[in-house]
């Protein structure tokens, strides 16, 4: 079974600070795709950064990052110069073979002014 | 529209009911997907169509649920005799192509808020 850990449930960060949340995951599978999504209070997901399990190289999108451990199958969001519309929950998900994706149970990240 | 659309973004019945709730997913995406989530947890996967066909039903808790894509399109989850632990959001994804990969991102819509009283 392929599963997906944040082992925190909240983080809070001060504006323009740098935070990292965690994520670790299990698949038996040697091809997969991870994802990190926010979700607003507005519910809808909206992506945030992808890795493909093939490549060594760690995803960047302007201030987010990604630290991706394959053997540790760890996946780790970083966010730098936070600002307030960062809020939001944070979801790290893994794509099965058929596309669906498993999440995890979330972090609430919240930003100080 | 250009995004994923679902109605209504909020439905409230009762116990025993019956209730309809429908997806729009962004033009041209082959591929469709249902999650539920409960209050303070991820979302979880109900059901993937590939066209008009359900390529992975796996996720549907039981045989209340049931959901169609007759042209490939809109899509609708049916709930029968509705329970108070079916309240939950109720999120849909369309993708391009379906699948795993980088052609498979998946645009979420804002989901349908269903609360059982």
């Amino acid at each position: 079974a392929q599963t997906v850990t944040q082992s925190q449930p909240e983080m809070s960060v001060q504006e323009a600070e740098t935070v990292t949340l965690s994520c670790t995951y299990d698949t038996s599978e040697s091809d997969y795709y991870l994802f990190w999504y926010k979700q607003p209070p507005s519910r809808q997901m909206i992506l945030v950064i992808r890795q493909e399990a093939y490549k060594q190289q760690n995803a960047t999108e302007n201030r987010f990052s990604v630290n991706f451990q394959k053997a540790a199958k760890s996946f780790s969001l970083k966010i730098s110069d936070s600002q307030l519309g960062d809020a939001a929950m944070y979801f790290c998900a893994l794509s099965s073979n058929t596309g669906k994706l498993i999440f995890g149970q979330g972090t609430t990240l919240q930003v100080k002014p | 529209g250009a995004g994923v659309s679902q109605t209504p973004s909020n439905k409230v019945t009762e116990k025993g009911k019956y209730v309809e709730l429908r997806c729009d997913p962004i033009s041209g995406h082959t591929a469709l997907y249902w999650y539920r989530q409960s209050l303070g947890q991820g979302p979880e996967f109900l059901i993937y169509f590939q066209g008009t066909g359900a390529a992975d039903d796996s996720g549907l808790p039981n045989d209340r649920f049931f959901a169609v894509r007759p042209e490939g399109s809109v899509s609708t989850l049916k709930i029968q005799r509705t329970e108070r632990g079916d309240s939950a959001v109720y999120l849909c994804a369309s993708s391009q192509y379906g699948g795993r990969g980088t052609k498979n991102i998946q645009y979420f819509g804002a989901g349908t808020r269903l609360s059982v009283l």
